[in-house]
């Protein structure tokens, strides 16, 4: 059982460039997640889904982009990286409700020059 | 607000040692708690998680956690640490309205020495 997978693993950026971190689960969740995770401020929330079709901001949203087209991928694109957004990415996901647990993808670390 | 707080930044214990790593909250509501552990070049895996009942938790690896409303606390606890508990630790609270709700600590990393 994959759970959720990540790709790229590594990618080096210059600034102004775009790209976009792919994100595919196999357990049929419904809500999906992008954090990224920065020495001392733990995992900050960038955006988030509940259900195919629909995307909602969070913490940290600002710079990125999400689409979630079909319910098992989920999508993160910068359009216009910046040293800002060195950091690691990890996609999530899990099923509604308070009481599930969230499962991460392994991560993406992103370096923008 | 909301807030999740993890006063030690790392730890170091020696092996077969106990370990007690704290988790501090500040929530509204009734708070679901979660203990996440992340290995070096990993994503973070669930450890354990209270919603209610029983205030004394028991969760994989060995670890356990107890919450105390009294004290806003949650503190995670092994009676004797192994070299592979090597990892970063995180706290998180939770709200009834989903995942998105969730709030991370900033981590603990555990050094454990032989």
């Amino acid at each position: 059982n994959a759970g959720v997978t990540q790709t790229p693993k590594f990618r080096v950026l210059k600034t102004g460039q775009s790209m976009t971190l792919l994100c595919a689960q196999d357990m049929n969740h419904e809500y999906m997640y992008w954090y990224r995770q920065d020495p001392g401020m733990g995992l900050r929330l960038i955006h988030y889904s509940v259900g195919e079709g629909t995307t909602a901001k969070g913490e940290v949203p600002d710079g990125y982009n999400v689409s979630r087209l079909k319910k098992q991928n989920f999508l993160l694109g910068l359009e216009s990286a910046a040293p800002s957004q060195t950091s690691v990415y990890f996609c999530a996901s899990s099923y509604p409700g308070a009481g599930n647990t969230i499962y991460f993808g392994e991560g993406s670390w992103l370096t923008v020059v | 607000a909301q807030s999740v707080t993890q006063p030690d930044i790392h730890i170091t214990v020696s092996e077969g040692a106990s370990l007690e790593l704290r988790c501090n909250y500040s929530y509204g509501a009734t708070p679901y708690l979660f203990w996440y552990v992340q290995s070096p070049g990993q994503g973070l895996q669930l450890l354990l998680k209270y919603f209610s009942g029983d205030t004394l938790v028991q969760g994989i690896k060995g670890f356990e956690a107890e919450f105390k409303r009294s004290q806003s606390s949650f503190n995670l606890r092994k009676p004797s640490v192994h070299w592979s508990d090597a990892a970063e630790y995180f706290c998180a609270v939770g709200a009834k309205t989903g995942g998105f709700k969730t709030i991370f600590g900033a981590g603990t990393r555990l050094f454990v020495k032989a």
